[in-house]
Order: structure tokens, then C-alpha cells, then sequence
């Protein structure tokens, strides 16, 4: 069965500091895709990233990267000299191809950037 | 304009009540999503439709139906609410050229 672990509960930074959020999943499907999404104190998911299984390129856009390894099912996330803004839940998600509909979340990390 | 709208964005209502919560898209999507979220718990599916004649349960579908009216919109219904349906409810639609699901803002609903 599918699974998602983000494995920090919450995390709390300065504001400026580099933060990385780790997403481990599981799957036994050789096609599928991976998301990140952020959920901000005002409640709504906001989609930020898709990465199939046959794009292991990392990708960096403005200061967000990520960084996706096959090898360690991993597909971590990292915010360069976070902002206050940056405050929110951010989550991790696994969907199978294949015609499969299953959006799998993990439990989510709370990060909370401090000025 | 938000491409995925819900309505009502809060609600309180009582044990046994029945309750629907609206989504409406504007991407054309043929697939749309309802799920719930709880503290601790992440996301769930309750329930997903292919297309108006295409409903399928998800992983938490008792106690809830649903009704996909048109391509563009999907109720949710809670035939008999009950207080551990307290939750916060999500619709989304799923772009399937890129396979990623978009939400609407969400529906805060409680049950007393």
C-alpha cells in the first residue's frame, strides 16, 4: 500500500535560515507522481510542486528546492533564507499513474519561521 | 477569480442535521475530489467521481454521499451529521494531463 512519512512533526526557524522538510514514501508502482503543497494559517492547499518517477532532475525555483532521490524513496524540500511567510503546514503527497485516482498525504510539518 | 470555489466556507449545524457543502470549478476537469481533514491526520478521500456518471468511495465514505450535478460541480452531502464529522472539508479537481490536484479553500465544518 501506498504511504507517505514526514517525519518532523513541526519545525521552528529563524527567519533567514535554510529549512529543509523530508518526505519518505512508499509505493510498489513503478509510475507515479509526487507533490508538495502548503496549507498557510488561512487554511487553503496550495499547490507548489509535481515530480513524475522518471524525473529524478532536482529543481530549484527562487528560493525553493527540491531535491528527489529514487534510491532513498525520498522527495525533500528545502526553503533557503526562510521568510515569516514561509510559516505554514507543508505536505507531501504520493499519486500512482497508471489511471489510479489515489492522492496519498502524509501527516504534514508544521514550520514556523520567527523574526 | 478562484478556479475552485466552496460554499459555505464555515458552517455550525447539530447532531442528526442534514448538510450539503458545494464545489464548483472552472478548469474543466472531468475528476474531482472531496476530502476531510483532521488535526494530526493529514488528508483523507472521502470520495472521487471520474465524471458525472462516475462516482467512487474513498477510504472514509461512511456517513457521507455525494452527487456530481454537472462536470463542474460536486456536492457533498452529510445525510445525518454526527460530531465526529467535524472536520475541515476540501474539493478539489484533478488536471490529468498533469496528474496534480487543485483546492478549493475549504469548508469548516462543525457538528455540536
Amino acid at each position: 500500500a501506498q504511504k507517505v512519512t514526514q517525519a518532523q512533526t513541526e519545525i521552528s526557524v529563524v527567519e533567514k535560515e535554510d529549512v529543509t522538510l523530508d518526505c519518505v514514501y512508499e509505493t510498489r508502482d513503478t509510475t507515479y507522481y509526487l507533490f508538495w503543497y502548503k496549507q498557510p494559517p488561512s487554511g487553503e492547499l496550495v499547490f507548489l510542486i509535481r515530480r513524475n518517477s522518471f524525473d529524478e532532475q532536482n529543481e530549484i525555483s527562487g528560493r525553493y528546492s527540491w531535491n528527489f532521490q529514487k534510491s532513498t524513496s525520498s522527495f525533500n524540500f528545502t526553503i533557503t533564507a526562510s521568510q515569516v511567510v514561509d510559516s505554514a503546514v507543508y505536505f507531501c503527497a504520493l499519486s500512482e499513474g497508471g489511471g489510479s485516482e489515489k492522492l496519498v498525504f502524509g501527516k504534514g510539518t508544521k514550520l514556523t519561521v520567527n523574526p | 477569480d478562484a478556479d475552485v470555489t466552496q460554499t459555505p466556507r464555515n458552517r455550525i449545524t447539530k447532531t442528526g442535521k442534514r448538510i450539503m457543502l458545494e464545489c464548483s470549478q472552472t478548469k474543466g476537469h472531468d475528476r474531482m475530489y472531496w476530502y476531510r481533514q483532521d488535526p494530526g491526520l493529514g488528508l483523507r478521500l472521502i470520495y472521487y467521481s471520474f465524471d458525472v456518471k462516475d462516482i467512487n468511495k474513498g477510504e472514509i465514505s461512511d456517513g457521507y454521499s455525494v452527487s456530481r450535478q454537472a462536470q463542474a460541480k460536486f456536492s457533498l452531502s452529510l445525510e445525518s451529521a454526527i460530531p465526529n464529522q467535524t472536520a475541515l472539508y476540501f474539493c478539489a479537481s484533478r488536471d490529468r494531463d498533469t496528474d496534480t490536484q487543485y483546492f478549493g479553500p475549504g469548508t469548516r465544518l462543525t457538528v455540536l
